[in-house]
């Protein structure tokens, strides 16, 4: 399976600490996005990717969160001196933009990773 | 990016055809209509994506009127394993996703 992969998949942590999660697009896809999914919401974005480029970054990234995607491939997010609430699901997708013909890209989540901060 | 509204919650039985709409009135002309599952603890999973009219896939059909004022997502024969959250978004696809909080589908014995 060539899927978005996520790791770890769960991550327990106490406040203050920083934590760092990976995530690996589909090999062919050049755009790269993180999300973050709270209980009973539905995911909303946090940034995105095109090759190594963060070309976009929501106002819910705040100055404690940091993204990456050095040479295009994998990217990591940072979170430092986590709190409380950033306790949820961080999931990443990936996309291949530029299709022809009209079709909008698809984005294809990965299992997202579970954060929890005591 | 328009605004999409969608029943919280539906019931069903298995084998029952499940139609989940989706309201979009502010929809734009370049906008597609795309609508994913989630799993308890997994991501989303795209189910089928359409400009207007009818879209079948091996999964589910999607019906859109010609306003495209709103969408229809078409389940047939649900079965148990069908029970998730179902969410309608609408866009250009050359931006972000914007999620609302879905449709949770139950279905039962």
């Amino acid at each position: 399976d060539t899927g978005v992969s996520q790791n770890p998949r769960h991550k327990i942590t106490k406040r203050g600490q920083n934590v760092t999660f990976r995530c690996d697009p589909i090999s062919e896809h050049n755009r790269l996005y993180w999300y973050r999914q709270t209980l009973g919401q539905g995911p909303e974005f946090l940034t995105y990717f095109q090759n190594e480029a963060q070309l976009e970054k929501s106002r819910l990234l705040s100055d404690r969160f940091s993204a990456e995607r050095p040479k295009g491939s994998f990217s990591t997010l940072e979170i430092q001196r986590t709190e409380q609430g950033d306790s949820a699901m961080y999931l990443c997708a990936s996309s291949r933009s530029g299709t022809s013909g009209g079709a909008r890209e698809t984005q294809y989540f990965g299992p997202g990773t579970r954060l929890l901060v005591l | 990016l328009a605004k999409t509204t969608q029943p919280i919650s539906m019931d069903s039985y298995e084998g029952q055809e499940v139609n989940i709409t989706c309201s979009h009135n502010n929809i734009a002309t370049n906008d597609y209509i795309t609508w994913y599952q989630q799993f308890p603890s997994q991501g989303p999973r795209f189910i089928i994506q359409g400009y207007k009219t009818k879209v079948t896939n091996e999964v589910a059909s999607l019906f859109i009127p010609a306003d495209r004022k709103s969408s229809t997502l078409s389940l047939p024969r649900v079965s148990l394993s069908d029970t998730a959250v179902y969410y309608c978004l609408v866009g250009d696809g050359y931006s972000t996703l914007t999620f609302g909080k879905g449709t949770m589908l139950l279905v039962s014995p």
